[in-house]
Protein backbone atom coordinates (compact mmCIF):
# COMPACT_ATOMS: atom_id res chain seq x y z
CA UNK A 1 0.00 0.00 0.00
CA UNK A 2 1.28 3.58 -1.11
CA UNK A 3 2.39 5.47 1.98
CA UNK A 4 0.70 9.29 1.89
CA UNK A 5 1.78 12.68 3.34
CA UNK A 6 -0.60 15.44 4.02
CA UNK A 7 0.06 18.85 5.75
CA UNK A 8 -1.42 18.23 9.60
CA UNK A 9 -3.59 21.16 9.40
CA UNK A 10 -4.91 24.23 7.59
CA UNK A 11 -6.22 27.59 8.08
CA UNK A 12 -8.93 29.29 5.64
CA UNK A 13 -11.23 31.86 5.83
CA UNK A 14 -14.77 31.71 4.75
CA UNK A 15 -15.19 31.54 1.25
CA UNK A 16 -11.95 30.88 0.16
CA UNK A 17 -10.27 28.34 -2.45
CA UNK A 18 -8.72 25.67 0.14
CA UNK A 19 -6.34 23.33 -1.63
CA UNK A 20 -4.93 20.19 0.33
CA UNK A 21 -1.78 18.31 -1.26
CA UNK A 22 -1.10 14.86 -0.37
CA UNK A 23 2.16 12.92 -1.50
CA UNK A 24 2.18 9.40 -2.57
CA UNK A 25 5.28 8.90 -4.31
CA UNK A 26 5.07 4.60 -4.32
CA UNK A 27 1.49 4.95 -5.75
CA UNK A 28 1.16 1.76 -7.97
CA UNK A 29 -0.44 1.24 -11.37
CA UNK A 30 -3.58 -0.18 -10.08
CA UNK A 31 -4.20 2.51 -7.02
CA UNK A 32 -6.85 5.15 -6.81
CA UNK A 33 -6.57 7.92 -4.94
CA UNK A 34 -9.62 8.78 -2.50
CA UNK A 35 -10.36 11.43 -0.16
CA UNK A 36 -12.88 11.45 3.03
CA UNK A 37 -13.96 14.36 5.39
CA UNK A 38 -14.56 13.41 9.12
CA UNK A 39 -16.58 15.77 11.76
CA UNK A 40 -16.04 15.30 15.13
CA UNK A 41 -17.99 12.21 16.42
CA UNK A 42 -18.77 10.97 13.18
CA UNK A 43 -17.35 8.32 10.79
CA UNK A 44 -15.39 9.35 7.88
CA UNK A 45 -17.58 10.75 4.55
CA UNK A 46 -16.33 9.76 1.43
CA UNK A 47 -16.09 12.99 -1.15
CA UNK A 48 -14.16 12.36 -4.23
CA UNK A 49 -12.11 9.60 -5.99
CA UNK A 50 -9.86 9.54 -9.10
CA UNK A 51 -7.50 7.48 -11.02
CA UNK A 52 -5.51 10.47 -13.33
CA UNK A 53 -6.12 14.18 -14.34
CA UNK A 54 -9.36 16.09 -13.24
CA UNK A 55 -12.04 14.57 -10.96
CA UNK A 56 -14.94 16.78 -10.48
CA UNK A 57 -18.47 16.57 -8.43
CA UNK A 58 -20.67 18.64 -6.88
CA UNK A 59 -18.46 18.97 -3.29
CA UNK A 60 -14.73 19.14 -4.63
CA UNK A 61 -12.44 18.88 -7.04
CA UNK A 62 -9.17 16.28 -7.47
CA UNK A 63 -6.26 16.77 -9.44
CA UNK A 64 -3.76 14.55 -10.24
CA UNK A 65 -0.67 15.03 -12.48
CA UNK A 66 0.45 12.88 -14.46
CA UNK A 67 3.50 11.02 -12.72
CA UNK A 68 -0.01 10.40 -10.02
CA UNK A 69 2.82 10.83 -6.85
CA UNK A 70 0.95 13.66 -6.02
CA UNK A 71 -3.16 14.86 -5.88
CA UNK A 72 -5.02 18.12 -4.75
CA UNK A 73 -8.09 18.46 -2.99
CA UNK A 74 -9.90 21.38 -3.92
CA UNK A 75 -12.78 22.93 -1.90
CA UNK A 76 -14.49 26.09 -3.63
CA UNK A 77 -15.61 29.08 -1.87
CA UNK A 78 -15.74 26.85 1.81
CA UNK A 79 -17.78 27.32 4.69
CA UNK A 80 -17.52 27.07 8.88
CA UNK A 81 -19.28 23.84 8.06
CA UNK A 82 -16.31 22.72 5.91
CA UNK A 83 -14.10 22.35 9.51
CA UNK A 84 -13.22 18.92 9.28
CA UNK A 85 -10.32 16.45 9.16
CA UNK A 86 -9.57 15.16 5.85
CA UNK A 87 -7.81 11.93 4.63
CA UNK A 88 -6.29 11.05 1.59
CA UNK A 89 -6.08 7.59 0.35
CA UNK A 90 -4.55 5.46 -1.83
CA UNK A 91 -5.45 1.79 -2.72
CA UNK A 92 -5.91 -0.49 -5.19
CA UNK A 93 -10.11 -1.00 -5.26
CA UNK A 94 -10.56 -4.41 -5.69
CA UNK A 95 -7.80 -5.78 -3.58
CA UNK A 96 -6.97 -3.44 -0.84
CA UNK A 97 -8.26 -2.28 2.31
CA UNK A 98 -8.09 0.90 3.55
CA UNK A 99 -5.76 2.81 5.75
CA UNK A 100 -5.69 5.97 6.89
CA UNK A 101 -3.53 8.51 7.78
CA UNK A 102 -3.58 10.94 10.31
CA UNK A 103 -5.24 13.73 7.78
CA UNK A 104 -5.46 17.50 7.28
CA UNK A 105 -7.18 19.29 9.85
CA UNK A 106 -9.03 22.01 7.88
CA UNK A 107 -10.48 25.35 10.23
CA UNK A 108 -12.60 27.69 8.48
CA UNK A 109 -12.56 30.75 10.26
CA UNK A 110 -15.40 33.66 9.46
CA UNK B 1 -32.21 4.70 6.93
CA UNK B 2 -30.21 2.92 4.32
CA UNK B 3 -26.74 3.44 5.84
CA UNK B 4 -24.50 1.67 7.89
CA UNK B 5 -25.81 1.07 11.47
CA UNK B 6 -23.85 0.21 14.15
CA UNK B 7 -24.76 -0.30 17.75
CA UNK B 8 -24.72 0.77 20.57
CA UNK B 9 -23.46 4.17 20.18
CA UNK B 10 -21.98 4.58 23.48
CA UNK B 11 -20.92 1.72 25.70
CA UNK B 12 -19.20 2.42 29.15
CA UNK B 13 -17.95 -0.92 30.70
CA UNK B 14 -15.52 -2.05 33.21
CA UNK B 15 -12.20 -3.23 32.70
CA UNK B 16 -12.30 -6.68 32.74
CA UNK B 17 -15.53 -7.32 31.08
CA UNK B 18 -16.48 -8.33 27.49
CA UNK B 19 -18.24 -6.40 25.36
CA UNK B 20 -19.48 -7.28 21.51
CA UNK B 21 -20.80 -4.12 19.01
CA UNK B 22 -22.73 -5.16 15.90
CA UNK B 23 -22.92 -3.43 12.31
CA UNK B 24 -25.24 -3.86 9.98
CA UNK B 25 -23.83 -2.90 6.45
CA UNK B 26 -25.59 -1.44 3.45
CA UNK B 27 -27.28 -4.59 2.22
CA UNK B 28 -25.98 -4.71 -1.08
CA UNK B 29 -22.47 -4.51 0.05
CA UNK B 30 -20.09 -7.38 -0.09
CA UNK B 31 -17.14 -5.35 1.68
CA UNK B 32 -17.14 -4.68 5.33
CA UNK B 33 -14.51 -3.01 7.79
CA UNK B 34 -14.05 -2.54 11.07
CA UNK B 35 -11.93 0.35 12.35
CA UNK B 36 -10.30 1.77 16.36
CA UNK B 37 -10.03 5.51 16.20
CA UNK B 38 -8.82 7.91 19.47
CA UNK B 39 -8.75 11.25 20.04
CA UNK B 40 -6.51 13.04 17.28
CA UNK B 41 -5.98 10.09 15.68
CA UNK B 42 -6.98 8.80 11.89
CA UNK B 43 -9.15 5.25 11.96
CA UNK B 44 -7.07 2.37 12.58
CA UNK B 45 -7.50 -0.82 10.61
CA UNK B 46 -8.67 -3.54 12.66
CA UNK B 47 -10.20 -6.33 10.25
CA UNK B 48 -12.00 -6.70 6.68
CA UNK B 49 -14.41 -9.32 4.99
CA UNK B 50 -15.32 -10.20 2.02
CA UNK B 51 -18.67 -11.53 2.10
CA UNK B 52 -18.28 -13.80 4.86
CA UNK B 53 -14.71 -14.62 4.65
CA UNK B 54 -12.20 -12.37 6.99
CA UNK B 55 -9.29 -11.57 4.76
CA UNK B 56 -7.15 -9.55 7.24
CA UNK B 57 -6.75 -8.66 10.47
CA UNK B 58 -4.19 -6.49 11.45
CA UNK B 59 -1.20 -7.60 13.86
CA UNK B 60 -2.31 -4.60 16.03
CA UNK B 61 -5.93 -6.89 16.94
CA UNK B 62 -4.38 -9.09 20.42
CA UNK B 63 -6.24 -12.24 20.59
CA UNK B 64 -8.90 -10.46 22.95
CA UNK B 65 -10.64 -8.59 20.13
CA UNK B 66 -12.80 -10.82 17.55
CA UNK B 67 -14.86 -10.52 14.61
CA UNK B 68 -17.08 -12.35 12.94
CA UNK B 69 -19.44 -11.65 10.04
CA UNK B 70 -22.02 -15.01 9.68
CA UNK B 71 -23.96 -14.99 6.25
CA UNK B 72 -22.12 -12.05 4.97
CA UNK B 73 -24.64 -9.91 6.35
CA UNK B 74 -24.27 -7.81 9.76
CA UNK B 75 -20.72 -8.17 11.81
CA UNK B 76 -19.78 -8.44 15.65
CA UNK B 77 -16.94 -7.28 17.09
CA UNK B 78 -15.81 -8.29 20.37
CA UNK B 79 -13.27 -7.26 23.07
CA UNK B 80 -12.53 -10.01 25.97
CA UNK B 81 -11.31 -8.98 28.92
CA UNK B 82 -11.48 -5.60 28.18
CA UNK B 83 -8.29 -2.82 29.44
CA UNK B 84 -8.33 0.80 29.34
CA UNK B 85 -6.32 1.03 26.64
CA UNK B 86 -9.30 -0.19 24.66
CA UNK B 87 -11.04 3.08 24.94
CA UNK B 88 -11.85 4.35 21.53
CA UNK B 89 -14.15 4.89 19.19
CA UNK B 90 -14.88 1.73 16.81
CA UNK B 91 -15.98 2.31 13.47
CA UNK B 92 -17.68 -0.12 10.74
CA UNK B 93 -17.79 0.83 7.22
CA UNK B 94 -19.13 -1.19 4.04
CA UNK B 95 -18.58 -0.89 0.41
CA UNK B 96 -19.71 -2.67 -2.94
CA UNK B 97 -16.12 -3.76 -4.92
CA UNK B 98 -16.88 -2.35 -8.71
CA UNK B 99 -14.93 -1.30 -11.38
CA UNK B 100 -13.77 2.46 -11.29
CA UNK B 101 -13.00 2.38 -7.58
CA UNK B 102 -14.65 1.63 -4.45
CA UNK B 103 -16.38 4.42 -1.99
CA UNK B 104 -16.45 3.02 1.27
CA UNK B 105 -19.48 4.55 3.49
CA UNK B 106 -18.89 4.40 7.72
CA UNK B 107 -21.49 4.50 10.94
CA UNK B 108 -21.57 6.54 13.14
CA UNK B 109 -19.11 4.31 15.27
CA UNK B 110 -19.27 2.80 18.79
CA UNK B 111 -17.65 4.84 20.90
CA UNK B 112 -16.23 2.55 24.02
CA UNK B 113 -15.24 4.11 27.35
CA UNK B 114 -13.45 1.54 29.69
CA UNK B 115 -13.69 2.50 33.79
Amino acid sequence: LAKTTQPISMDSYEGQEVNITCSHNNIATNDYITWYQQFPSQGPRFIIQGYKTKVTNEVASLFIPADRKSSTLSLPRVSLSDTAVYYCLVGAYNTDKLIFGTGTRLQVFP
Amino acid sequence: DTGVSQDPRHKITKRGQNVTFRCDPISEHNRLYWYRQTLGQGPEFLTYFQNEAQLEKSRLLSDRFSAERPKGSFSTLEIQRTEQGDSAMYLCASSQISPGGTEAFFGQGTRLTVV
